[in-house]
């Protein structure tokens, strides 16, 4: 699979602030994926992207599938702790493999 | 309609012995795929099978095979384990119907080699 470069790497988060982060990739995808995973679990499915452009959101989480195929980002507003965890983005390319980005940590801010 | 199950959920291994886990796939979905995730590495594609055929690979060692069965049920075997096979093996189901490609994961088999 590619490389992805997911960032930022950790965030803390105070309740009821707004909060992004993004993955870009140095190869065009065909699909972009954002995942959530808890310790101890798998990663949940959050948000699915298949068209350049496209903007979809579920709840609270807003991503969007950049204009050039080689990025995405994922929003979420008004947060609260139970946003905490690790989020993943994944792109699928032409070679149909799923990529994934390393992670952005989500914590409180105490 | 129940999730990906794996099976076990933890497994202790000794260096040199081989292991095979277990992913059963949400029903109706024919596509299975296997990740590594380790602390330093992050989650690596292993393999993806369809129809009871290997249709993806991930760049690991022979080491590490699979299958799929009939209806759908895949197994994952790493022999000769090295301490390094340390990891939560994920293993995710999909449709692959039309243009979804959209992956769910099961909880994991936490693989300790000692």
């Amino acid at each position: 699979g590619q490389q992805l470069n997911q960032s930022p790497q950790s965030m803390f988060i105070q309740e009821g602030e707004d909060v992004s982060m993004n993955c870009t990739s140095s190869s065009i995808f065909n699909t972009w994926l954002w995942y959530k995973q808890d310790p101890g679990e798998g990663p949940v499915l959050l948000i699915a992207l298949y068209k350049a452009g496209e903007l979809t959101s579920n709840g609270r989480l807003t991503a969007q599938f950049g204009i050039t195929r080689k990025d995405s980002f994922l929003n979420i507003s008004a947060s609260i702790p139970s946003d905490v965890g690790i989020y993943f983005c994944a792109g699928r390319g032409d070679d149909y493999k799923l990529s994934f980005g390393a992670g952005t940590t989500v914590t409180v801010r105490a | 309609k129940a999730g990906v199950t794996q099976t076990p959920r933890y497994l202790i291994k000794t260096r040199g012995q081989q292991v095979t886990l277990s992913c059963s796939p949400i029903s109706g979905h024919r596509s299975v795929s296997w990740y590594q995730q380790t602390p330093g590495q992050g989650l690596q594609f292993l393999f993806e099978y369809f129809s009871e055929t290997q249709r993806n690979k991930g760049n690991f060692p022979g080491r590490f095979s699979g299958r799929q069965f009939s209806n759908s049920r895949s197994e994952m075997n790493v022999s000769t384990l090295e301490l390094g096979d340390s990891a939560l093996y994920l293993c995710a189901s999909s449709s692959n119907r039309g243009s979804s490609y959209e992956q769910y994961f099961g909880p994991g088999t936490r693989l300790t080699v000692t």
